[in-house]
């Protein structure tokens, strides 16, 4: 258990609304990631965070957001939901050893 | 040319047999080496990483790296039907502090 906790777990919205996924972790590492994950294009970077207010674009970053106010948290707008951002996402955090990563349980979002 | 490529499978393997499972990248610089295990419908989890050619055992898994020749694998020996899942390389890129990259995963069964 990594400590990671997503929310919410299973979302539907309708497109054009904007949808905000929260990942909370207890051990306050410094790195946290936002992956998607879709059939045949594996998981992709959004966004990723090096601490509180340092966030980074990653691979598909276009239409998202992310906002860092606390080392716990850390957020993911989708500023108005399409279609194309129906998807599984998954947080993740870095404790530092060996630069790997550990993911939470994933936020499955459909935009109908 | 994708940074990080694996086939998707399906690899089906007896059980009690050797899973090998292949992984390519295209950046001679990256330095970090990642496989990760992936149950249907539920988060990935790490199984092993690698930074230093050669091979890195643990239980039942071997990571072999091979920079030369840019490819990364995993044995899995005395494969087990609980070990049917999707094992996903990761790799981080040069420049890419951090941040992994995934490939799409390669999707194993274990036949009883």
């Amino acid at each position: 258990d990594a400590g990671i906790t997503q929310s919410p777990r299973h979302k539907v919205t309708e497109t054009g609304t904007p949808v905000t996924l929260r990942c909370h972790q207890t051990e306050n590492h410094r790195y946290m990631y936002w992956y998607r994950q879709d059939p045949g294009h594996g998981l992709r970077l959004i966004h990723y965070s090096y601490g509180v207010k340092d966030t980074d674009k990653g691979e598909v970053s276009d239409g998202y957001s992310v906002s860092r106010s606390k080392t716990e948290d850390f957020l993911l707008t989708l500023e108005s939901a399409t279609s194309s951002q129906t998807s599984v996402y998954f947080c993740a955090i870095s404790p530092g050893e060996g630069n790997t990563i550990y993911f939470g349980e994933g936020s499955w979002l459909t935009v109908v | 040319q994708k940074e990080v490529e694996q086939n998707s499978g399906p690899l089906s393997v007896p059980e009690g047999a050797i899973a090998s499972l292949n992984c390519t990248y295209s950046d001679r610089g990256s330095q970090s080496f990642f496989w990760y295990r992936q149950y249907s419908g539920k988060s990935p989890e790490l199984i092993m990483f690698i930074y230093s050619n050669g091979d890195k055992e643990d239980g039942r898994f071997t990571a072999q790296l091979n920079k030369a020749s840019q490819y990364v694998s995993l044995l899995i020996r005395d494969s087990q039907p609980s070990d049917s899942a999707t094992y996903l390389c990761a790799v981080i890129l040069s420049g890419s502090a951090r941040q992994l990259t995934f490939g799409s995963g390669t999707q194993l069964t274990v036949l009883p």
